[in-house]
């Protein structure tokens, strides 16, 4: 089946950095869809984005499918930015695949 | 609140109790989905529910019994679990398969002792 990996595994940012978050997957992907996974277990849908680029205020991704990876960028980060990111892949089948996440802890 | 309600919220049951976790759609998806979340383990898909139907299950143990009487609610049934089975399960839906990508709920967080 299809592997998706994603790096930094861990992630320690000052509030106000940047930093960017990588997904790589080994198949073609229908969807790709990326998630923030806060410090009480909610998994909030981030972007839903199987190609191109798309922001949505200090956050923003891009995907490039024809390489397989998606990259997700965050601006001027703040402590609720802390949690988990997760990349997940649709590899044409009947469910996403997801990643094993990127811990992030932005420190005040 | 994501339109996918998951309740309770926290569980706490012994080896031999029977128990169930209840999932609730408000968004007219025709796709319901059980996830488990371990410590240090990817999420992992327990069961695929579409239009009702039951399409996946990932080799699960029976002692986790899915139902899904219409699409907007699912039910995973939890008898004779193990303290192993401790672990966040995560409700999920979608439109049209996963095309138009998942929403998940808050979660329940179970604890097997």
């Amino acid at each position: 089946g299809i592997q998706v990996e994603q790096s930094p595994p861990d992630l320690i940012l000052q509030e106000g950095a940047n930093s960017t978050l990588r997904c790589n997957f080994s198949d073609s992907v229908n969807n790709l869809q990326w998630f923030h996974q806060n410090p009480w277990g909610q998994l909030i849908n981030l972007f839903y984005i199987p190609s191109g680029t798309k922001q949505n205020g200090r956050l923003s991704a891009t995907t490039v499918a024809t390489e397989r990876y998606s990259l997700l960028y965050i601006s001027s980060s703040q402590t609720t930015d802390s949690g988990v990111y997760f990349c997940a892949v649709d590899d044409y089948g009947q469910n996403f695949v997801f990643g094993p996440g990127t811990r992030l802890s932005v420190l005040p | 609140e994501t339109g996918v309600t998951q309740t309770p919220r926290h569980l706490v049951m012994g080896m031999t109790n029977k128990k169930s976790l209840k999932c609730e759609q408000h968004l007219g998806h025709n796709a319901m989905y059980w996830y488990k979340q371990s410590a240090k383990k990817p999420l992992e898909l327990m069961f695929v529910y579409s239009l009702e139907e039951r399409v996946e299950n990932n080799s699960v143990p029976s002692r986790f019994s899915p139902e899904c009487p219409n699409s907007s609610h699912l039910f995973l049934h939890l008898h004779t679990l193990q303290p192993e089975d401790s672990a966040l399960y995560l409700c999920a839906s979608s439109q049209e398969w996963v095309q138009r990508g998942y929403t998940f709920g808050s979660g329940t967080r179970l604890t097997v002792v």
